[in-house]
């Protein structure tokens, strides 16, 4: 059954380096987001990109964040100067509908900032 | 914003009882999905509900979607501890697409 992967499972990073999570979404899906999940937290929307732009995003998807699809598999969330609070799971989904908006998540990446 | 409440927050019972659980708000969704959740692991897709009064059953999970489209239910029927796991709702409203999810239940079968 096909899945959305992600790498790395765990990234340890020092405050003010930047950090790049990658994701492998659902192939042939058009729909990709992140989504974050601070621990013992709500999951969180991030930001959402649909034929290689931003459709929507959170206020928490400041300057810092960027996303990028490089090629036709991957999409990727950068932290460009990670702060201790970004310290969180983040999911990648992606869905294939524009109907119905059922989304598939990835096992995640946790993020510790030190 | 659209705010997701579930109830109860948590929710410990015996093998083989019944359960139910809720998901409720005060906005209309389009569409709402429930998401099983394991401890360090991504939400992994039950069902998703799309018209208002709308019933699916997923084994010995039933879940509702309220006629106004503003609420919904997963009742479990003869829980088994592998049911144990957090159980999230979460739901879009209008043309976004981004998913609001709630709090969770968290729901343990004891053997």
């Amino acid at each position: 059954e096909p899945e959305v992967t992600q790498t790395p499972s765990h990234q340890v990073t020092q405050m003010g380096q930047e950090v790049i999570l990658r994701c492998v979404p659902i192939s042939n899906h058009l729909y990709f987001y992140w989504y974050r999940q601070i621990l013992g937290q709500k999951v969180e929307f991030l930001v959402s990109f649909y034929n290689n732009e931003i459709s929507e995003k959170s206020e928490i998807f400041d300057d810092q964040f960027s996303v990028e699809r490089p090629d036709g598999s991957n999409f990727t969330l950068k932290i460009r100067s990670t702060k201790l609070e970004d310290s969180a799971m983040y999911f990648c989904a992606s869905t294939g509908y524009w109907g119905i908006n059922e989304q598939y998540f990835g096992p995640g990446t946790r993020l510790t900032v030190t | 914003t659209q705010l997701l409440e579930q109830s109860p927050q948590f929710l410990s019972i015996q093998e083989g009882e019944n359960l139910t659980v809720y998901c409720n708000s005060s906005s209309v969704f389009s569409s709402l999905q429930w998401y099983r959740q394991e401890p360090g692991e991504g939400p992994v897709l039950l069902v998703t509900v799309v018209t208002g009064g709308e019933v699916k059953k997923l084994k010995r999970l039933t879940f509702q979607f309220g006629d106004a489209r503003k609420d919904s239910s997963l009742h479990i029927t003869a829980a088994q501890p592998g049911d144990t796991g957090l159980y999230l709702c979460a739901a879009s409203s209008g043309s976004a697409r981004q998913l609001t999810f709630g709090s969770g239940t968290q729901l343990t079968v004891l053997p």
